[in-house]
């Protein structure tokens, strides 16, 4: 099956800033990666996807970049504001389901 | 469209109570999934339907567990009897497809 790593952990950054948050994945076949933004007590929501047919897809200040040579992803937030602090999430296709990854908890400070 | 629904949002239960999760997915979605997210880990997919039919069951952790869809716009997940180690939160997903998932607001199960 589909293995997915996510790094870091936890990010903090200064409001403002730009973050970066990296996925790798290991099914060469797979060819759809979608993020999703979790907030305290809440479900988590789709922000962007990227399929595999295109390098780099923006979406306002969220970026999400795919080479698929590496088996890598990431995901680009610019000029970063409080409401940004949650938990993110990538993830990867498998058995026509989705393998996430461990998430990262990304704090903004005002 | 009001999005996934699930109910309830919590659920405090004693150890060997059974359990029941409800899902209504978002209408028009042919799949539906079955998510269970603690600290250890993460977030693990436990079973999905497409069409009304379980496809893959494999991540339920054991004979405890059960999931059922008797028509398209409700599924249950069913846990007897329950242990305190199955607190978690439980999320349902739906998606016309196999991509793009829609989470409900989740389920938060303490088992004491």
């Amino acid at each position: 099956g589909e293995n997915v790593e996510q790094h870091p952990s936890t990010l903090s950054v200064q409001e403002g800033d730009s973050a970066v948050i990296k996925c790798t994945y290991s099914d060469s076949a797979s060819n759809y990666f979608p993020w999703y933004k979790q907030e305290l007590g809440k479900g988590p929501q789709l922000i962007i996807d990227i399929r595999s047919n295109v390098g780099e897809k923006k979406d306002q200040r969220i970026a999400v970049t795919l080479n698929k040579t590496a088996k890598h992803f990431s995901l680009h937030i610019t000029e970063t504001q409080p409401e940004d602090s949650a938990v993110y999430f990538c993830a990867a296709p498998s058995r026509r389901a989705l393998t996430f990854g461990s998430g990262t908890r990304l704090q903004v400070q005002p | 469209d009001a999005g996934v629904i699930q109910s309830p949002r919590h659920e405090v239960t004693e150890m060997g109570q059974e359990v029941t999760l409800r899902c209504k997915p978002i209408s028009g979605h042919d799949y539906l999934f079955w998510y269970r997210q603690t600290m250890m880990r993460g977030l693990e997919l436990l079973i999905y339907f497409n069409n009304n039919v379980p496809i893959d069951d494999s991540g339920m952790p054991e004979d405890r567990f059960s999931a059922k869809m008797p028509n398209a716009s409700f599924s249950t997940l069913k846990i007897q009897p329950s242990e305190p180690r199955d607190s978690a939160v439980y999320f349902c997903a739906s998606s016309f497809g196999s991509d793009t998932q829609y989470f409900g607001p989740g389920t938060r199960l303490t088992v004491l």
